[in-house]
This record gives C-alpha cells, structure tokens and sequence, in this order.
C-alpha cells in the first residue's frame, strides 16, 4: 500500500510487467501536463506531455491517461526494464498564462529482476 | 550541445553563511527556473525569469532568498544567513520561450546542487 509523508509511495514490478503510476492534481483550471523521471543524484527528465484537450498520449513504451473528471492522471510503462527504475513525478500547470509548474509528491518505482 | 549547468553541485555552509547557486541554461535558452526539492518529496517552484526581469517569484520566501539573471552570465539563487532548514536540493531549469503554443515548451532540468547546512 501507499504511505504519506516522509516516505513516497513506492511501486514494484517485476521486469518486463507493464507499470502503472498515478497522480491526482489539484487545480481544475490546469490545463497541461508532464511526466518527469528522476533517478538518484540527476535532474528530474521530461518523459511525456499531455494538454488536457486530450485524453490519451502515447510515446515509446510510455501512455499518459489524463481523466479531467476526477482530476487523476496515469503513466503507464510497458515492458516495465530495470532502467526504469527511479522516482516519478507529474507536474501540472495551473495558470493558464504562466509557467509555474505544481509537482506531485511523486512515486518510486523498483523493477524486480 | 550542453544541457543545463548547475554549480557547484554540492554545497556545505555553516549556519548565518551566505550560498550562492549558480545555473547556466541551455543554449538559446532564455527562460530560467528555480525549484526547491527536500528529500523523499517533490519539487516546489520558487522562482520564474527571464534575462533582466524576475516574472514570477511566489514560491520564494519573503526573506533571506532572491534571485537574479543577469544580461551576461549564469543566473544566481541567492540565500543570505543560511539556517538548517534551507538543507534541500535545488534545481534550475530552463525553456527556450513561454506563452501558450501547440507544443508547450518542455522544462529542461539541471543536476541541481545539493546544500547542506551544519
């Protein structure tokens, strides 16, 4: 299960599952969206967008859900490899005119071998 | 072609010090931005500017904390009298342009620079 505060949420899967990572945002009003990776010691890394006009993304091995609904949104890894294994954060855009991206606490993922 | 340049990459400071955190960004890049991370927790903006004009700082504290990108040269996160709390990773980012586009401009990240404060 999930636990908050100190510690993030963490994912394990074995290598080659498919992976799911969730994230629920804040503010109706956002209308773009990023998945970023970070691994230990680096800077987060940009893996996929999503504009909320759409509801579904697709990249290499990565699919990003955006259900405006509920306000929730997906990462979705095929193939899940070990390379995958970092923390994952979705950021969200809530003024429409500026630049201030609001992070999500983000979730660890650990691939298994 | 270089990504974003953070430096140092650690930091130590005695509590009451000045730090001083420097970040290049990429090439014909001329949007800068500043988050901070704790650890186990996600990134908070504190800053957005542009060369010359700080756009939007309201993730920054009110005191102690500002922040500069000059017309040549590196942009500066700057926090005067250091104290154990300001301990966090602190990443900068960059963007070749703002405003509303069909693809929004992707954030670049920086390897951040990690201070400590004894």
């Amino acid at each position: 299960g999930e636990s908050v505060g100190l510690h993030l949420p963490t994912l394990s899967v074995q290598e080659g599952d498919n992976s799911i990572i969730n994230c629920a945002y804040s503010n109706s009003a956002s209308d773009y969206f990023i998945w970023y990776k970070q691994e230990s010691g680096k800077g987060p890394q940009f893996i996929i967008d999503i504009r909320s006009n759409m509801d579904k993304r697709q990249g290499q091995r990565v699919t990003v859900l955006l259900n405006k609904t509920v306000k929730h949104l997906s990462l979705q890894i095929a193939a899940t490899q070990p390379g995958d294994s970092a923390v994952y954060f979705c950021a969200e855009n809530p003024d429409n005119y500026g630049q201030n991206f609001v992070f999500g606490p983000g979730t660890r993922l650990s691939v298994l071998p | 072609n270089a990504g974003v340049m953070q430096n140092p990459r650690h930091l130590v400071r005695r509590r009451g010090q000045e730090a001083r955190l420097r970040c290049s960004p990429m090439k014909g890049h001329s949007h800068v931005y500043w988050y901070r991370q704790l650890p186990e927790e996600g990134l908070k903006f504190m800053v957005y500017l542009q060369k010359e004009n700080i756009i939007d700082e309201s993730g920054m504290p009110k005191e102690r904390f500002s922040a500069e990108f000059p017309k040549e040269g590196p942009s500066i996160l700057r926090i005067q009298q250091v104290v154990r709390g300001d301990s966090a990773a602190y990443f900068c980012a960059s963007s070749p342009s703002s405003g509303r586009t069909i693809s929004y401009n992707e954030q670049f990240f920086g390897p951040g620079t990690r201070l400590t404060v004894l």
